[in-house]
């Protein structure tokens, strides 16, 4: 079946350090990807999306690029801050399943930024 | 403004004492799901929803029930509650819910079953 695969956290940085969270997946379909963010004590909301091949989601300074031939989806902020500090969680929608909406997500990354 | 409510946010209930947790969403949204949140699991989801009267099976559905008598509600509904299924649970809906859809989460709910 699909699943989707994400770094293990937790990850410190310190402010004005470079991220990447690294997301792979596995699916039968064309899927498209997305990364939610969970701000402490906050429901998700989504923080970027892709939904073909090569498409770069992008938003709050973050980045992610939709590439089929690694099956992977890692996002990336060339400076995080201390308001970045969340858990952050890549998911996938699968077009081929019977459900196209249904959200499969990796096991999330907390991600902690030091002043 | 357009958001999804959950209540209640804090519930601690004892074995085997039924509970309902609401959900409704203000957006006109076709799709309906609740998932629950894990440590070290992530987010798996219980049961969606395509439309009024449509429901369906998500991942880990035992012990839970649903139901979509109007749009804009979807109850998630633990007849006999058991220890196993205290967790963080959250509600989301999305226009049509198609693969490219974006979701949009309640704040959550926190249940604990003693």
């Amino acid at each position: 079946g699909d699943s989707v695969t994400q770094m293990e956290g937790p990850v410190t940085l310190s402010e004005e350090a470079f991220l990447t969270i690294n997301c792979t997946y596995t699916a039968t379909g064309y899927p498209s990807l997305f990364w939610y963010v969970q701000y402490p004590g906050e429901g998700l909301q989504l923080l970027l999306k892709a939904t073909k091949a090569d498409d770069k989601g992008s938003n709050k300074g973050f980045e992610a690029t939709y590439r089929k031939e690694t099956t992977s989806f890692h996002l990336e902020k060339g400076s995080v801050q201390v308001s970045d500090s969340a858990v952050y969680f890549c998911a996938l929608s699968d077009r081929d399943g019977g459900s196209q909406g249904n959200l499969i997500f990796g096991k999330g990354t907390k991600l902690s930024v030091k002043p | 403004e357009a958001q999804v409510t959950q209540n209640p946010r804090y519930l601690i209930t004892v074995t085997g004492k039924k509970l309902t947790v609401t959900c409704s969403q203000n957006m006109n949204h076709e799709y309906m799901s609740w998932y629950r949140q894990d440590p070290g699991l992530g987010l798996r989801q219980i049961y969606y929803s395509m439309n009024v009267e449509v429901t369906d099976k998500g991942d880990v559905p035992e012990g839970y029930k649903v139901s979509r008598k109007e749009k804009r509600n979807f109850p998630l509904i633990l007849e006999s509650p058991s220890p196993n299924q205290t967790s963080l649970y959250f509600c989301a809906s999305s226009l049509y819910g198609g693969a490219v859809d974006t979701q949009y989460f309640g704040p959550g709910t926190r249940l604990t079953v003693l």
